[in-house]
């Protein structure tokens, strides 16, 4: 049972354009949405985050927008750069969660060219 | 950097041995989470610690352990290796529990001959 799915494996960019990479999710409990990039060889590096009271969360180039009734989150990066190039992963945690778990999706490599 | 240190970056044993991963989190981070990453995988939660006591449990094997000691560093104890626990072991640590991101370290990478 995926309970947040990227259903994009790829996607390729032109720098300068904006990057637009879609994230789903099942469990209605998520109050908590995280963006992680991976590079190879290295651990998961914290992106931007949003909360369910939000619909808009912006740091820089990175802006994360969240539909709840849609149960659609997406991550915005204006203007890309080749730097940008990793494989992002959408995360979310729920409310009756004690924990704080998170539950990941599988994953959008992004490729931005020159 | 993260801040989260994860030791060993490699790990090469064979079926049926026992080892231990060991994770420092970031400092004054008192949760610390471990998740799997196995080929072709997302990241699987696997066992969460705060401040010293075990806070949820995920899709962890019985053969799997884990504590966090007093000085909030912990380690992941993996016993009767096979080949399938190949895996990236990913520590992670965070402020408080609830809506404050997650820090990652870098990792170990344990390989089943």
């Amino acid at each position: 049972d995926q309970q947040v799915k990227q259903n994009s494996p790829s996607l390729s960019v032109q720098e300068g354009r904006i990057s637009i990479l879609n994230c789903d999710y099942t469990n209605s409990m998520f109050d908590y949405f995280l963006w992680y990039k991976k590079y190879p060889a290295e651990g998961p590096t914290f992106l931007i985050s949003i909360s369910s009271i939000k619909d808009k969360n912006e740091d820089g180039r990175f802006t994360v927008f969240l539909n709840k009734s849609a149960k659609h989150l997406s991550l915005h990066i204006v203007p890309s750069q080749p730097g940008d190039s990793a494989v992002y992963f959408c995360a979310a945690s729920a409310k009756d969660n004690q924990g704080g778990k998170l539950i990941f999706g599988q994953g959008t490599e992004l490729s931005v060219k020159p | 950097d993260s801040g989260v240190t994860q030791t060993p970056k490699h790990l090469i044993t064979a079926t049926g041995q026992r080892v231990t991963l060991r994770c420092s989190p970031r400092s004054g981070d008192l949760s610390v989470y471990w998740y799997q990453q196995s080929l072709d995988q997302g990241l699987q939660f696997l066992i969460q610690y705060y401040n010293g006591e075990e806070r949820a449990k995920g899709n962890i094997l019985e053969r799997f352990s884990a504590q966090q000691f007093p000085d909030l560093h912990s380690e992941l104890n993996l016993s009767s290796l096979e080949l399938g626990d190949s895996a990236l072991y990913f520590c992670a640590s965070s402020k408080d529990q609830g809506t404050w991101p997650q820090h990652f370290g870098d990792g170990t990478r344990l390989s089943i001959l």
